[in-house]
């Protein structure tokens, strides 16, 4: 199938832990987001990559890590995770604008990170 | 900056009655407006989207929005609500930043209840 996958889907773990999260996309896009979506389902991009470079970063704590293996990769570490760290975490995909394709943006199913 | 207001968090409608979910954004350059769908425990899909064009805009399953400039406004409207229409809804706007990357707002989302 071609989709945007993300792993693990639940992730429970204690406060001062570090965690990664997984993603992967298969539809030969070039770029790449991690959102955070909290419990009123508030959805904000942390982070954007375009062919394994970063191009956006949105006060995000620097205990956030991205890193792009490749286009097809963007991986989520965290560092010393906090209570307030819980939440879903959506990643998602995208052509770059100007390709001549629509910038729709094809989400994961979300990886939601419970912090106890 | 912009930004994307969805001023209401839950709209409550009778199955096969019609709806109209809000969205209002500013953004000081032309943008690209998107309506996203997030089902109970999963990503967002693509809904609908203006990117120019004709105003109005249609979904495969009937949903339609129509991009208003002046009223700087993109409604989404369903004339006839089914009981697998109940989830949240996103509207999000896209502006694109120097070097072509596209960077998008997502709005609050508002819930959609369909009562039986």
């Amino acid at each position: 199938d071609t989709a945007v996958s993300q792993t693990p889907k639940y992730l429970v773990t204690q406060m001062g832990n570090d965690k990664s999260i997984k993603c992967e996309q298969n539809l030969g896009h070039d770029t790449m987001y991690w959102y955070k979506q909290d419990s009123k389902k508030f959805l904000k991009i942390m982070f954007s990559y375009n062919n394994k470079e970063l191009i956006i970063n949105e006060t995000v704590p620097n205990r956030f890590s991205p890193k792009s293996p490749d286009k097809a990769h963007l991986n989520l570490h965290i560092n010393s995770l906090e209570l307030g760290d819980s939440a879903v975490y959506f990643c998602a995909s995208s052509t770059r604008p100007g390709t001549g394709m629509h910038n729709e943006q094809f989400f994961g199913p979300g990886t939601r990170l419970t912090v106890l | 900056a912009q930004s994307v207001t969805q001023l209401d968090s839950q709209v409550p409608v009778f199955e096969e009655a019609p709806v109209e979910l809000r969205c209002n954004y500013s953004s000081s350059v032309s943008v690209y407006l998107f309506w996203y769908v997030q089902y109970p425990n999963q990503g967002l899909q693509l809904l609908l989207k203006y990117l120019s064009g004709s105003t109005l805009v249609k979904s495969i399953n009937g949903f339609e929005a129509e991009f208003n400039k002046s009223q700087t406004s993109f409604h989404l409207r369903k004339p006839s609500v089914h009981i697998s229409d109940t989830a949240e809804y996103f509207c999000a706007v896209s502006d694109f930043r120097s070097g072509g990357y596209q960077k998008v707002t997502f709005g609050t989302g508002t819930k959609l209840q369909v009562i039986p």
